[in-house]
């Protein structure tokens, strides 16, 4: 199947962790994202990326970092996990001349 | 700083009839606007994109754009109880390149419920 794919889907951890969550692609898209839907639902870009440019939401503290091994991945790497950081994070991807993004199913973060 | 606004809802609507969801934008350079639906823990899924003025429609659905006004909304005919789920307005900010490096900025979401 043609998509995006996130891996874990859940995921639970402790105060202080560190976790990476990974996505990737299989639509030859050029550009990846990185979205964080909070509690009550709102969802916000934190990363966008593509082979020549990361743009990082300024609100995204630099706690979170986001790797590209190559144009079909990106992965999310969070250090010192805080509370404030249990939502549900969605990879997404679309090509650099069109504006539609496709949306992976999330990986549901809870730090305890 | 640029905003979405929707109404959290719920907006009920009885199956048949036509449900109207409505979003409006801070950011008077928005070139272009996105409807997604969203069920329960699921990801969001493209309904519909808009970038001019006017009405486009696709089957049951269609996206009305007033940039005037800063005011998008999504109409769904003959609505069905399998359209009940959140609704996400979302818009391209303006200044950015509109090639794909951007990323959208969302309302909160309607949820829409539609009764046998």
């Amino acid at each position: 199947d043609t998509a995006v794919s996130q891996t874990p889907k859940y995921l639970v951890t402790q105060m202080g962790n560190d976790k990476s969550i990974k996505c990737e692609q299989n639509l030859g898209h050029d550009t990846m994202y990185w979205y964080k839907q909070d509690s009550k639902k709102f969802l916000k870009i934190m990363f966008s990326y593509n082979n020549k440019e990361l743009i990082i939401n300024e609100t995204v503290p630099n706690r979170f970092s986001p790797k590209s091994p190559d144009k079909a991945h990106l992965n999310l790497h969070i250090n010192s996990l805080e509370l404030g950081d249990s939502a549900v994070y969605f990879c997404a991807s679309s090509q650099v001349d069109r504006e539609e993004k496709f949306f992976g199913p999330g990986t549901r973060l809870t730090v305890l | 700083q640029k905003e979405v606004e929707q109404n959290s809802g719920p907006l009920s609507v009885p199956e048949g009839a036509i449900a109207s969801l409505n979003c409006t934008y801070s950011d008077r350079g928005s070139q272009s606007f996105f409807w997604y639906r969203q069920y329960s823990g699921k990801s969001p899924e493209l309904i519909m994109f808009i970038y001019s003025n006017g009405d486009k429609e696709d089957g049951r659905f269609t996206a009305q754009l007033n940039k005037a006004s800063q005011y998008v909304s999504l109409l769904i005919r003959d609505s069905q109880p399998s359209d009940s789920a959140t609704y996400l307005c979302a818009v391209n900010p303006a200044g950015h390149s509109g090639g794909g490096a951007d990323g959208l900025t969302f309302g909160k979401g309607t949820h829409l419920i539609i009764q046998p």
